[in-house]
């Protein structure tokens, strides 16, 4: 099945700042790759998402990039401000067994935006 | 607000019993996912329905069961509950079974297990 692996699990930066998750995968046939924000104690929510025929996606100051042949992707938040504060998924979805398949989700990067 | 509705928010109860989960997709979408998150924890999936039918299963544990209903609701029932069931459990929907369509969650249902 696919394995999603995320970096870093902690991440502080200064308001401000720029801030950048990375996730690798392992199933070269993954096609579609969204990112959750997810706040203490509420759902998660989805913030953008990239299908595997596009290199990058930008939607104000939030930008997803995919690199294939490199099996990664990386979420890109500018001016970080202390709202963005919060726990960020990613997730890759599998092809392979139809009964099986399932969005398979990164093991979570909680970023603090100091103040 | 997602659109996604889950009841109920909150669900306190001890080992052994058994309890329901109920949620209702957007209007629209036809995929319900159930995905259990304990404490610190990433998003496991359980199990997927399409338009009423089983359409894909994960790690789901065989004292826990869903179902969808005609009118698209779909309802997670876990038994013979143990400690470690304690968690938050979302449901999510989308427009149709394809994997590559977005997932839209619920605000969740915490379950306690005292």
């Amino acid at each position: 099945g696919e394995n999603v692996e995320q970096h870093p699990s902690t991440l502080s930066v200064q308001e401000g700042d720029s801030a950048v998750i990375k996730c690798t995968y392992s199933d070269s046939a993954s096609n579609y790759f969204p990112w959750y924000k997810q706040e203490l104690g509420k759902r998660p929510q989805l913030i953008i998402d990239i299908r595997s025929n596009v290199g990058e996606k930008k939607d104000q100051r939030i930008a997803v990039t995919l690199n294939k042949t490199a099996k990664h992707f990386s979420l890109h938040i500018t001016e970080t401000q202390p709202e963005d504060s919060a726990v960020y998924f990613c997730a890759a979805t599998p092809q392979g067994d139809t009964g099986r398949r399932a969005l398979t989700f990164g093991s979570g990067t909680r970023l603090q935006v100091q103040p | 607000d997602s659109g996604v509705t889950q009841t109920p928010k909150h669900l306190i109860t001890a080992t052994g019993q058994r309890v329901t989960l109920r949620c209702s997709p957007r209007s629209g979408d036809l995929s319900v996912y159930w995905y259990q998150q304990s404490l610190d924890q990433g998003l496991q999936f359980l199990i997927q329905y399409y338009n009423g039918e089983e359409r894909a299963k994960g790690n789901i544990l065989e004292r826990f069961s869903a179902q969808q209903f005609p009118d698209l609701h779909s309802e997670l029932n876990l038994s013979s509950l143990e400690l470690g069931d304690s968690a938050l459990y979302f449901c999510a929907s989308s427009v149709d079974w394809a994997l590559n369509q977005p997932q839209h969650f619920g605000d969740g249902t915490r379950l306690s297990i005292l």
